[in-house]
C-alpha cells in the first residue's frame, strides 16, 4: 500500500451537474478526512469518519454535499446541483486514529472545476 | 475559519540559505504538524510537535512551539531548489475534534 489515493485528479463540470470523487486511504487506518482547498488558501475541514461512522460535519458542507464510507474502508464525496463556487481541490487525509497524535497522511486530490 | 496563521505570506532566497517561517494560532493544542505541498498536489507531512515539546528536529528541519505566545516556527535549514513549496502549519485540538485546523501557509522560492 502505497498511501492515500484519490480518484479522479481532474474533474470538469457544468454547473447544475452533480459529481462523486473516491478516496482509498491506507488500508489499516481507521479515521478518514475530508478537507476542501481553494488557491492560495490552507486546507479547510469538511468531514471525517472514525470506521464507517461519520462523526463530524463542517458547516462549510451544505446540503448539497454528502459523504459516506460504507464498509470503512473506502469513501466518497457527492455534490448535487455543483456551483462554481464548489471549484477547489478536494484533500482526504487517513490516520490511524486511535490513541496519541493523530498524523494525518493525504492523498494527492481532486481538483474540480465547475463551469 | 483557520486558527493558525503562517508568516511571512512568502519568501524568497538563494539556495543554501536558511528560510524561517512562524505560525501563530488562538486556542490551545493537543499538537501542531507542518506540510510542505508541491504546486497542484497533495499534502506532504513533515513534522508534528506535541503541546509538551518544545523543539524538534528532523534532517534539515528544525520546529519550535511556544504555547504560552501560540505559535511555532519552521526552519530549513541549507535549502534547496527542491524545498519550493508552501508551507502549511495545522493544529489539532480537542476543543476542535479530531480535524487538523490549517492556516493559510507560507510560500517559499529557493532560487538556483
Amino acid at each position: 500500500d502505497t498511501g492515500v489515493s484519490q480518484d479522479p485528479r481532474h474533474k470538469i463540470t457544468k454547473r447544475g451537474q452533480n459529481v462523486t470523487f473516491r478516496c482509498d486511504p491506507i488500508s489499516e487506518h481507521n479515521r478518514l478526512y475530508w478537507y476542501r482547498q481553494t488557491l492560495g488558501q490552507g486546507p479547510e475541514f469538511l468531514t471525517y469518519f472514525q470506521n464507517e461512522a461519520q462523526l463530524e460535519k463542517s458547516r462549510l458542507l451544505s446540503d448539497r454535499f454528502s459523504a459516506e464510507r460504507p464498509k470503512g474502508s473506502f469513501s466518497t464525496l457527492e455534490i448535487q446541483r455543483t456551483e462554481q463556487g464548489d471549484s477547489a481541490m478536494y484533500l482526504c487525509a487517513s490516520s490511524l486514529g486511535w490513541q496519541g497524535d493523530n498524523e494525518q497522511f493525504f492523498g494527492p486530490g481532486t481538483r474540480l472545476t465547475v463551469l | 475559519s483557520q486558527q493558525g496563521e503562517e508568516d511571512p505570506q512568502a519568501l524568497s532566497i538563494q539556495e543554501g540559505e536558511n528560510a524561517t517561517m512562524n505560525c501563530s494560532y488562538k486556542t490551545s493544542i493537543n499538537n501542531l504538524q507542518w506540510y510542505r505541498q508541491n504546486s497542484g498536489r497533495g499534502l506532504v507531512h513533515l513534522i508534528l510537535i506535541r503541546s509538551n515539546e518544545r523543539e524538534k528536529h528532523s534532517g534539515r528541519l528544525r520546529v519550535t512551539l511556544d504555547t504560552s505566545k501560540k505559535s511555532s516556527s519552521l526552519l530549513i535549514t541549507a535549502s534547496r531548489a527542491a524545498d519550493t513549496a508552501s508551507y502549511f502549519c495545522a493544529t489539532e485540538s480537542r476543543a476542535a475534534g479530531n480535524k487538523l485546523t490549517f492556516g493559510g501557509g507560507t510560500r517559499v522560492l529557493v532560487k538556483p
